[in-house]
């Protein structure tokens, strides 16, 4: 299993250039999330989704789009950057345990610079 | 609005002494509180959680201690080993009913060092 990959690893984009980060589990998880890291900030909740064909706004979702077309891939869509959305960002999918635990397993993180 | 607010931001602590990281909660509708380890370059695992009908939490040399009534919880790493180096992050979230979770929130981390 390779668990939750993220392509690409690094991207440098141009203020106004639009890109897509792909987020691929294998592990059949119905929930994936997507979650930005800035130095001291800790990480923030993106945007999320509970399944295929779903998706809800998290606390920073403004500027960004995603989807969730198969179960197995959330995107994530910059229309146009801008440099405030310079960060590591961070996929992440879980399964639920009937309501006991909630282990949310990340991907190693890509790392976008908007110049 | 920060709902989870994590202290100290850096800690340093000798091998084999006890670490302590502290974290408090403002939404009581939070009912489950992972603590997620991140070394650099790397993305966050789930080290330890716990659920509010508990108080304390033990797994090795990591244990939770979790006061409902003062909406606090912290993180204690017995025996600091310098492999436990790491940033850590506290973390919040309402699960479910009917299963699964709202993303999590984060508190700002803590750096950790452990001199050898």
């Amino acid at each position: 299993n390779a668990g939750v990959t993220q392509t690409p690893k690094f991207r440098v984009l141009k203020t106004g250039q639009s890109m897509t980060l792909l987020c691929a589990q294998d592990m059949n998880h119905e929930y994936m999330y997507w979650y930005r890291q800035d130095p001291g900030m800790g990480l923030r909740l993106i945007h999320y989704s509970v399944g295929e064909g779903t998706t809800a706004k998290g606390e920073v979702p403004d500027g960004y789009n995603v989807s969730r077309l198969k179960k197995q891939n959330f995107l994530l869509g910059l229309e146009s950057a801008a440099p405030s959305q310079t960060s590591v960002y961070f996929c992440a999918s879980s399964y639920d345990l009937g309501g006991l635990a909630h282990e949310q397993f990340f991907g190693p993180g890509t790392r976008l610079t908007v110049l | 609005q920060q709902q989870v607010k994590q202290s100290p931001q850096s800690l340093i602590v000798q091998k084999g002494g006890i670490s302590i990281i502290n974290c408090a909660y403002e939404n009581t509708a939070f009912d489950y509180f992972p603590w997620y380890q991140q070394f650099p370059g790397k993305g966050p695992a789930l080290l330890i959680a716990i659920r509010p009908d508990v108080s304390e939490k033990k797994e090795g040399r990591f244990t939770i201690s979790f006061n409902k009534s003062a909406k606090q919880f912290s993180l204690h790493i017995m025996d600091s080993q310098p492999g436990d180096s790491a940033t850590y992050f506290c973390a919040a979230t309402v699960m479910y009913s009917g299963g699964g979770a709202d993303g999590l929130t984060f508190g700002k981390g803590t750096h950790l060092i452990i001199q050898p």
